[in-house]
């Protein structure tokens, strides 16, 4: 009964690298969330993600950011040329399908990635 | 935009006492959800308020939504040293799957 699972769960790459994020959902989750953490401050919202769709993502920034959730396989966050800034904790989360009427948007998050570029 | 802001940011305090923390907004949220977080780790979801003016007991927890859903507060009786973490309260919106997170309230029990 594997819970939602993130890998790697600490990445190091050097300023202009690429980071390859990966999050596997829960069983029978369709929904997927990515958030960014920095020490000690709360969860910053990415971007939310159906099976092949982006439904959300007014918390990416605008350049060097992306996220898929691909018919098959885990939902990846991708980096491009990454800078200092990017140094952070990158957390998953999926809920189940969201039923009209029966939206609690309770979401169960991984482990996360620690992200630290040199 | 939603924001949620929660109060005290820091809170230390030796085992055995009681203490509350609070979440407020001054949004309507369909839905709140408390998490708590231990270093390294995700947030573990700990409960869900929905109805204005609901209370929830989770062993020594209370969880209390407020009349209007725009705040909610936790009172943990008795603290122990396992109850050290960061504690996230969440709301729920009328955009679907979105989640607007607090900053949190890190809690210290010392023994």
């Amino acid at each position: 009964n594997a819970g939602v699972m993130q890998n790697p769960r600490h990445l190091v790459r050097r300023r202009g690298q690429e980071a390859r994020l990966r999050c596997s959902p829960m069983k029978g989750h369709s929904h997927v969330y990515w958030y960014r953490q920095l020490p000690e401050e709360g969860l910053k919202f990415m971007v939310y993600l159906q099976k092949e769709n982006i439904i959300d993502e007014s918390g990416m920034p605008k350049e060097r950011f992306s996220a898929e959730f691909p018919k098959e396989g885990p939902s990846i966050l991708r980096i491009q040329q990454v800078v200092r800034g990017d140094s952070a904790a990158y957390f998953c989360a999926s809920s189940p399908l969201i039923l009209a009427g029966d939206f609690y948007n309770e979401q169960f998050f991984g482990p996360g990635t620690r992200l630290t570029v040199l | 935009t939603q924001l949620l802001e929660q109060s005290p940011q820091f809170l230390s305090i030796q085992e055995g006492e009681n203490l509350t923390v609070y979440c407020n907004s001054s949004s309507v949220f369909s839905s709140l959800q408390w998490y708590r977080q231990e270093p390294g780790e995700g947030p573990v979801l700990l409960v869900t308020v929905v109805t204005g003016g609901e209370v929830k007991k989770l062993k020594r927890l209370t969880f209390q939504f407020g009349d209007a859903r725009k705040d909610s507060s936790l009172h943990i009786t008795a603290a122990q040293t396992g109850d050290t973490g960061l504690y996230l309260c969440a709301g729920g919106g009328t955009n679907a799957g979105k989640s607007t997170f607090g900053d949190g309230t890190t809690l210290t029990v010392k023994p």
